[in-house]
């Protein structure tokens, strides 16, 4: 089925490791989202993407970096992870500005 | 900057009910609004989505209206169902890069 995939589902980290999250879709769409859901918090944007070679900081950028080096895919790494990065992270993907949002199944990640 | 605004924050009901969810944002100047549901520990499932230009969506016993110049939208649901369960998530489309701010949900109990 045509959608957003990230991998992986679930991960547990230790305090200074790293790691890279992917998003894949397969729709064609120019705008990619990370975002991170907190309880109490709500949603939050990380980063995001309004194309291939494109990026920019969203509400919550640091410890995260990003990349969008072909257009269908939108990874996500944290260089050295901190308990504080522990959340579930979603990648979101959408077309022009008439178009609603696809998102992924997202990713439950523990750092310890 | 835009702030969504969900009310209620919980929110309970028999089954069969009719309900509504509101959804508020403080800058008008938005592409679209989408709503969402969020079953505990999965991803964003899209219930609907209204264009700026629109007045409301349905969507089988769903309907969501769409007031821009009073910062307003609601979700109606019609003959509730234990299966209609869920938290369910605004999301409003703003900005230049088309980035999405979220309310901060409401969560239903349906009770057969």
């Amino acid at each position: 089925n045509a959608g957003v995939t990230q991998t992986p589902k679930f991960r547990v980290l230790k305090t200074g490791q790293s790691m890279t999250l992917l998003c894949a879709q397969d729709m064609n769409h120019e705008y990619m989202y990370w975002y991170r859901q907190d309880p109490g918090m709500g949603l939050r944007l990380i980063h995001y993407s309004v194309g291939e070679g494109t990026t920019a900081k969203g509400e919550v950028p640091d410890g995260y970096n990003v990349s969008r080096l072909k257009k269908q895919n939108f990874l996500l790494g944290l260089e050295s992870a901190a308990p504080s990065q522990t959340s579930v992270y979603f990648c979101a993907s959408k077309g022009g500005a008439a178009y609603g949002y696809t998102f992924g199944s997202g990713t439950r990640l523990t750092v310890v | 900057k835009q702030e969504v605004t969900q009310i209620p924050a919980a929110l309970s009901v028999p089954e069969g009910e009719n309900l509504v969810l509101n959804c508020s944002f403080t800058d008008s100047a938005i592409y679209n609004l989408q709503w969402f549901r969020q079953d505990p520990g999965k991803g964003l499932t899209s219930l609907l989505l209204i264009q700026s230009s629109q007045r409301e969506q349905t969507s089988g016993r769903l309907n969501a209206s769409l007031d821009k110049s009073s910062g307003r939208s609601t979700l109606y649901i019609a003959a509730s169902q234990p299966g209609d369960s869920a938290t369910y998530l605004c999301a409003v489309v703003s900005g230049g890069y088309q980035k999405v701010t979220f309310g901060t949900g409401t969560k239903l109990q349906v009770i057969p």
